[in-house]
């Protein structure tokens, strides 16, 4: 049981690559999120995806794509990285008979 | 908008002292839930705590949490080393199937042995 794995662990990108961050998760959980968290600004909500086939914006969703590919993979794609972008990415999953999100240990990003 | 705010920002204390955190949020919530962030890590689940319920134990973890005054404190007692991390407050609004959570800029604690 891995919980939530994401790959990479770190990425540097030029401006304007594209790239796609990878999650998976192994507990059967119908709801996962992607973050982003930069300093002083806590974690904020890129996309959810409530359940399979069915993904939303969050707080801060310019830039970013998404695929909720099956109930385990919920993918996040930067088509043009830019600066503004560089950031720790986190996913997570949600069991939602307790409502506690379970992390994965993030993806670090830097866009040159 | 971050919803919970949390202070203070930072706390630098003795191994074997209590850590108090504060976290405020601005609008009605369901639940609030404290999550702990080792650095270079992910967020680790400590405790939730319902709207109806004023506190709630889990080991040296207590959380307290008053709708009214739109506040919550998580108290570490009798700290250690290892309690040294970020420590976030969540927000959780349920709206339809979907449990919107904001998280707060957190608290970095130091315990210092």
């Amino acid at each position: 049981n891995a919980g939530v794995t994401q790959t990479p662990k770190f990425q540097v990108l030029k401006t304007g690559q594209s790239m796609t961050l990878q999650c998976a998760q192994d507990m059967n959980h119908n709801s996962m999120y992607w973050y982003r968290q930069d300093p002083g600004m806590g974690l904020r909500l890129i996309y959810y995806s409530a359940s399979e086939g069915t993904t939303d914006k969050g707080e801060v969703p310019n830039g970013y794509n998404v695929s909720r590919l099956n109930k385990r993979e919920f993918s996040l794609r930067l088509e043009s990285a830019a600066p503004s972008q560089t950031s720790v990415y986190f996913c997570a999953s949600r069991d939602f008979l307790t409502n506690e999100q379970y992390f994965g240990p993030g993806t670090r990003l830097t866009v040159t | 908008s971050q919803q919970g705010e949390e202070d203070p920002q930072a706390l630098s204390i003795q191994e074997g002292e209590n850590a108090t955190m504060n976290c405020s949020y601005k609008t009605s919530i369901n639940n609030l839930q404290w999550y702990r962030q080792n650095s270079g890590r992910g967020l680790v689940h400590l405790i939730l705590i319902r709207s109806n319920e004023r506190e709630k134990h889990s080991g040296r973890l207590r959380v307290t949490l008053d709708t009214s005054k739109k506040s919550s404190s998580l108290l570490i007692t009798a700290s250690r080393a290892a309690d040294t991390a970020s420590y976030f407050c969540a927000t959780a609004m349920n709206s339809g199937g979907y449990q919107k959570v904001t998280f707060g800029t957190g608290t970095k604690l130091q315990v210092i042995p």
